[in-house]
C-alpha cells in the first residue's frame, strides 16, 4: 500500500525567509504524479504544485518549488520570501492510480506558521 | 470560473439520523471523488464517481454512500450517524478522475458535527 509520510508536524519561519517542508512516500509503482496542497483557517484545499515522477525536472511556481529524489522517494517543498499568507496546513500527497480512476493518498500534514 | 461548491458547509446531526452532503464540480469535470478528514486519521478517500459510475471506494463502511447526476453533480449520503463521523468532508473534481494535469479541485467542505 502506498504511504506518504510527512515527519514534520509543526514548523515556523520568519517573513521573507526560506522553510523546506519534507515529504516521502512508499510505491512500488513507476509513473505516479505528486502534490502539495495547502489548506489555510478557510478550509479548501488548494494546489500548490506539482510533479510528474517521469520528469527529472523539479517543478516551479513562483516562490514555491520541489525537490524531488524519485530514488530516495522524496518530494520536499520549498517556499522562498515566506509570506504572512502561507500560513496554513501543507499536506503533500501521492496518487495512486486504480483500476478506474485514481485517487490521492495523503500525509498527515505540517502546519506552518509565518512570523512577521 | 466557478469552483466546487458544497453545500451545506455546517451540519449538525443526531446519532442515529442520516445525512446528505452535496457537491458541484467545476464545470466541464466529470469525476468527483469525496475524502472524510479527522484530526485521528488525517485525510481519507471515501469514493469516486465519474460518468454517474462509481469508480472506487475506499475502506469505508456502508453506510457511506453516493452517486453522481447527468450534470456531474454529486451526493454523498450517510446513514445510521455514529459520534465518529464527525469530520470534515471535501469533495474534489478534476476533468478525467486523475490530477495530472491539472491537480484536483477541492471545495471548502461541510463540517459535520454528530452530537
Amino acid at each position: 500500500a502506498q504511504t506518504v509520510t510527512q515527519s514534520q508536524p509543526e514548523m515556523s519561519v520568519q517573513e521573507a525567509e526560506t522553510v523546506t517542508l519534507s515529504c516521502t512516500y512508499d510505491t512500488s509503482e513507476s509513473n505516479y504524479y505528486l502534490f502539495w496542497y495547502k489548506q489555510p483557517p478557510s478550509r479548501q484545499m488548494i494546489l500548490v504544485i506539482r510533479q510528474e515522477a517521469y520528469k527529472q525536472q523539479n517543478a516551479t511556481e513562483n516562490r514555491f518549488s520541489v525537490n524531488f529524489q524519485k530514488a530516495a522517494k522524496s518530494f520536499s517543498l520549498k517556499i522562498s520570501d515566506s509570506q504572512l499568507g502561507d500560513t496554513a496546513m501543507y499536506f503533500c500527497a501521492f496518487e495512486t492510480l486504480m483500476e478506474y480512476g485514481n485517487k490521492l493518498v495523503f500525509g498527515a500534514g505540517t502546519i506552518l506558521r509565518v512570523k512577521s | 470560473k466557478a469552483g466546487v461548491t458544497q453545500t451545506p458547509r455546517y451540519l449538525i446531526k443526531t446519532r442515529g439520523q442520516q445525512v446528505t452532503l452535496s457537491c458541484s464540480p467545476i464545470s466541464g469535470h466529470r469525476s468527483v471523488s469525496w475524502y472524510q478528514q479527522t484530526p485521528g486519521q488525517g485525510l481519507q478517500f471515501l469514493f469516486e464517481y465519474f460518468s454517474e459510475t462509481q469508480r472506487n471506494k475506499g475502506n469505508f463502511p456502508g453506510r457511506f454512500s453516493g452517486r453522481q447526476f447527468s450534470n456531474s453533480r454529486s451526493e454523498m449520503n450517510v446513514s445510521t450517524l455514529e459520534l465518529g463521523d464527525s469530520a470534515l468532508y471535501l469533495c474534489a473534481s478534476s476533468p478525467t478522475g486523475t490530477g495530472g494535469n491539472y491537480g484536483y479541485t477541492f471545495g471548502s467542505g461541510t463540517r459535520l458535527t454528530v452530537v
